[in-house]
């Protein structure tokens, strides 16, 4: 079955340290990895995707994500954080070639930035 | 502007009430969905519609009902069934039901549900 990992509930980084939030997936084919933020009380919002092709993708806000076949994981990282960058994060996978769009989310990772 | 509208924004329910989560979008979709988020647990599939007057169940779908007569709005019921219906609902949809063509999922602002 399908799943995905997000192995850290709560990270706190100073403001201008470097990110990066773990995410491992279980899936039988090639996946649809995304990551996704959310502002309290808010919807998700769209960081960046993964369908094929270059494995290091860039994201919005300067986030980029690496997606690592031989590990199951596509960690999500940020050179310098700023404090705006503070949300929940989420990583989910979606199945590719289903008739349906159905993503499987992680418990997301709670990020905190510190002055 | 186009997207995804929820409403209420917060909703409190009765013991044995059922109550009903609006979602209306004006992006012209043809998937919606209704995801449910509990603390620690990120998001749990309820109810998706591919196309309208058809829905399928989603991971959790016991104690909840939708319908989908109009391609823009997707109302998911709460019913008396649901035991444990505190929790915030999230609502989204995506433009085609292939996630093939599907770049990614466009989602409301929530609605949060509290039993009084």
């Amino acid at each position: 079955a399908q799943s995905v990992t997000q192995p850290d509930i709560h990270i706190t980084v100073s403001e201008g340290a470097s990110l990066e939030l773990r995410c491992n997936y279980s899936y039988g084919a090639t996946p649809y990895l995304f990551w996704y933020v959310q502002s309290p009380g808010q919807g998700l919002q769209l960081l960046l995707k993964y369908f094929s092709g270059d494995t290091l993708v860039q994201g919005i806000k300067g986030f980029e994500a690496e997606f690592k076949r031989s590990q199951s994981s596509f960690n999500l990282r940020k050179p310098s954080v700023h404090w705006s960058d503070a949300a929940e994060y989420f990583c989910a996978v979606g199945a590719q070639g289903g008739a349906t769009n159905k993503l499987i989310f992680g418990t997301g990772t709670l990020l905190a930035v510190q002055p | 502007d186009g997207g995804i509208t929820q409403s209420p924004k917060y909703l409190f329910r009765k013991e044995g009430q059922n109550v009903t989560l609006s979602c209306e979008q004006n992006l012209n979709h043809d998937a919606m969905y209704w995801y449910r988020q509990d603390p620690g647990q990120g998001l749990r599939l309820i109810y998706y519609s591919q196309i309208v007057n058809d829905f399928q169940k989603g991971d959790i779908a016991e104690g909840y009902s939708v319908s989908r007569e109009k391609k823009e709005s997707f109302p998911l019921t709460v019913t008396s069934a649901q035991k444990n219906p505190t929790a915030f609902y999230l609502c989204a949809s995506s433009p085609s039901k292939n996630v093939r063509l599907n770049e990614k999922l466009f989602f409301g602002s929530g609605t949060q549900l509290s039993v009084l």
